[in-house]
């Protein structure tokens, strides 16, 4: 099965500021089928892209994906208050659904 | 409004049983594939199992197979979870949610999810 390791754990970040999240898979997606989705204490996690790099209704252009293989990133440019929160990325390509372990994007 | 709402959950006794119930409306949920996420508090998110639209296709992570099924009635709109052999480690909020767009299984997660049901397990 496929592992996706996200990277950092943590980011303390100020508003205004970029956040580049990592998440890494330990064999390629040739199918890019790797989601990214936004939780906030006491919400189901939203979706931000799926394709990798599609985002999803609603979601602001300051919101980029991208990558392929095993190496995928997303990006925050310029946070908003309302973009801290906990950020997972998801295999959905196969029979099994793998998520990362997630990032939580913090308020420095 | 597209709704999933689930019922079940609770406390259990380690080695008992419990059945988690989603059923779904303003969909056409047999349209749609349907898979349950569990989330220990305070931690991240364990996908553990799907059901394709025609109950064709279903998987299970390993941590839940063999203990863990899945079964889905178009007919009454509704996806069940059948929990055996539970151990204190799946204790969680258990979740389920709908694929986003029709038919296939492997399409990503929606934003439609269920309430959340806190399954405890503990002696």
């Amino acid at each position: 099965d496929i592992v996706l390791t996200q990277s950092p754990g943590t980011l303390s970040l100020s508003p205004g500021e970029e956040a580049t999240l990592s998440c890494r898979a330990s064999q390629s997606l040739s199918s890019a089928s790797l989601a990214w989705y936004q939780q906030k204490p006491g919400q189901a996690p939203r979706l931000l892209f799926y394709g990798v790099s599609s985002r999803a209704t609603g979601i602001p252009d300051r919101f980029s994906g991208s990558g392929s293989g095993t190496d995928f990133t997303m990006s925050i440019s310029g946070l908003e208050p309302e973009d801290f929160a906990v950020y997972y990325c998801l295999d959905y390509g196969g029979l099994i659904k793998t998520f990362g372990q997630g990032t939580k994007v913090e308020m420095k | 409004e597209v709704q999933l709402v689930q019922s079940g959950g609770g406390l259990v006794q380690p080695g008992r049983s419990l059945r988690l119930s989603c059923g779904g409306f303003g969909f056409i949920f047999g349209h749609y594939s349907i898979h349950w996420v569990r989330q220990p508090p305070g931690k991240g998110l364990e996908w553990i199992s799907g059901v394709s639209w025609n109950s064709d296709t279903i998987a299970y992570a390993d941590s839940v197979r063999g203990r863990f099924t899945i079964s889905r009635d178009n007919a009454r709109n509704s996806v069940s979870l059948q929990m055996s052999s539970l151990r204190p480690e799946d204790t969680a909020i258990y979740s389920c949610v709908a694929a986003s767009g029709s038919g296939s299984y492997y399409n990503p997660l929606s934003d439609n999810w269920g309430q959340g049901a806190l399954v405890t397990v503990s002696s």
